[in-house]
């Protein structure tokens, strides 16, 4: 299984201001994906991080608003700009591991970010 | 489009109590299928996992059948533990995609009192 680490894992964010969320696993990886659970809901996702090339975004999700890097086949960010507190989720990174046909996809422990 | 629709929550049950968290997928081709757990102020874990028809996954006693039949992935466990308590996330990846992102269920929260 892969080893996802992911930083920070808990920040209080001032309402307008930007957070860059860390993404780094421990092999490469094909697929990376980032992920937000607002409180109490299921997991959205967001937009596929490609290596190489821009994101592709989930609809509702902008490239604006949820900037995402992925430089490598190892480490992808992702930033929530001009934060409001309609924000205030668990981001999560997530990857696919495995063969064509018998993918697993696991996730990091999450950024829990509350914007005051 | 691809979706997962799973049991309403919150469930509560006794210690030793048994449980069955129902889990239907609507999807193109033949997705795999998963069982997330997500404890309290935790990340997702994986919890057990389908890949083809009539395959059965496990683990920590948890048990579910891929069933094409009934498009159903049904989570169970004969006896839960107080310890077992957390949201249960059902989900599927459809293999034909060029991506493999998740399409999740609802979640179900799991109470288990001693």
């Amino acid at each position: 299984s892969a080893v996802i680490s992911q930083k920070p894992s808990r920040d209080i964010c001032q309402r307008g201001t930007s957070l860059t969320i860390q993404c780094q696993v421990d092999s490469q990886v094909t697929m990376m994906f980032w992920y937000r659970q607002q409180p109490g809901q299921s997991l959205t996702l967001i937009a596929t991080a490609n290596q190489g090339s821009e994101a592709t975004y989930e609809s509702g999700f902008v490239i604006d608003k949820f900037p995402i890097s992925r430089p490598n086949l190892t480490f992808s960010t992702l930033t929530v700009s001009n934060m409001s507190p309609e924000d205030s989720s668990i981001y999560l990174c997530s990857v696919g591991s495995g063969a064509f046909g018998g993918n697993t996809i696991y996730f990091g422990e999450g950024s829990w970010l509350t914007v005051v | 489009g691809d979706s997962v629709t799973q049991m309403e929550g919150p469930v509560t049950l006794s210690e030793e109590a048994f449980l069955t968290i129902n889990c239907t997928y609507t999807a193109t081709g033949y997705p795999s299928l998963f069982w997330y757990v997500q404890y309290p102020g935790e990340g997702l874990q994986l919890l057990l996992k389908a890949t083809k028809a009539d395959d059965k996954g496990s683990n920590k006693g948890f048990e579910a059948t891929y069933r094409k039949e009934t498009t159903s992935f049904h989570l169970e466990k004969g006896s839960v533990q107080v310890s077992d308590s957390a949201v249960y996330f059902c989900a599927l990846s459809d293999p034909t995609g060029s991506a493999r992102q998740l399409t999740f269920g609802s979640g179900t929260q799991l109470t288990v009192l001693p």
